[in-house]
């Protein structure tokens, strides 16, 4: 059964960072990408951004470069998304996803969602 | 950046009805296009991928559809389970992008 399992909800204050992880199971890890969702607040969802683990590759979405830095470890089946410099327009549910890498090397949809990390930014 | 023009923010509908959510895209995408359903407090759910390709598991009363630049996500025999919201998504080129999601209610 394949799962991605996030860390807990976190409570940070302003102008901190904070690092989440997604630990996958039931499949190989290094056969597909790995991206990250942000979702707002009663709002919709937007692409951060995705790491390709057998190849150590990363894409961002321009909004979220400087933010954001996407990693992984290939020896513990796990992806990790940093935040940094919060603020309050960082309070939000984070989502990693897992994609197929289509021919060429291209991440695909999103077939397996983990459950989702609370990020509050508040001092 | 390629923009998802999804249609209509939200809806209601009654039992054993049918309804179709709609995406517009700004520029070609393919059949680089997919849907989900999000209840709740819960992650996202994919339903379709490839614009018309049904997930496993998820109930041949769901279909996608495309007509160019319009792709629509068409649900027959509305249960109470349909309730949520779905999301469109494009995953032809970076960075993805999502419609802003439609809101199905069940009366």
């Amino acid at each position: 059964e394949v799962k991605l399992q996030q860390s807990g909800d976190e409570l940070v204050r302003p102008g901190a960072s904070v690092k989440m992880s997604c630990k996958a199971s039931g499949y190989t890890f290094t056969d597909y990408a790995m991206h990250w969702v942000k979702q707002s607040p009663g709002q919709g969802l937007e692409w951060i951004g995705t790491i390709i683990p057998l190849i150590d590759t990363t894409s961002y979405n321009q909004k979220f470069k400087g933010k954001a830095t996407l990693t992984a470890d290939k020896s513990s089946n796990t992806a990790y998304m940093e935040l940094s410099r919060l603020t309050s327009e960082d309070s939000a549910v984070y989502y990693c996803a897992r994609a197929p890498i289509r021919y060429g090397g291209y991440p695909d949809y999103f077939d397996y969602w983990g459950q989702g990390v609370m990020v509050t930014v508040s001092s | 950046d390629i923009q998802m023009t999804q249609s209509p923010s939200s809806m209601s509908a009654s039992l054993g009805d049918t309804v179709t959510i709609n995406c517009l895209a700004s520029q070609d995408i393919g059949n680089y296009l997919s849907w989900y359903q999000q209840k709740p407090g819960k992650s996202p759910k994919l339903m379709i991928y490839g614009a018309t390709n049904l997930e496993d598991g998820v109930p041949s009363r769901f279909s996608g559809s495309r007509s160019g630049s319009d792709y629509s996500l068409t649900i027959n025999s509305l249960g109470y389970d349909d309730e949520g919201i779905y999301h469109c998504h494009q995953y032809y080129e970076y960075p993805f992008t999502f419609g802003s999601g439609t809101k199905l209610e069940i009366k």
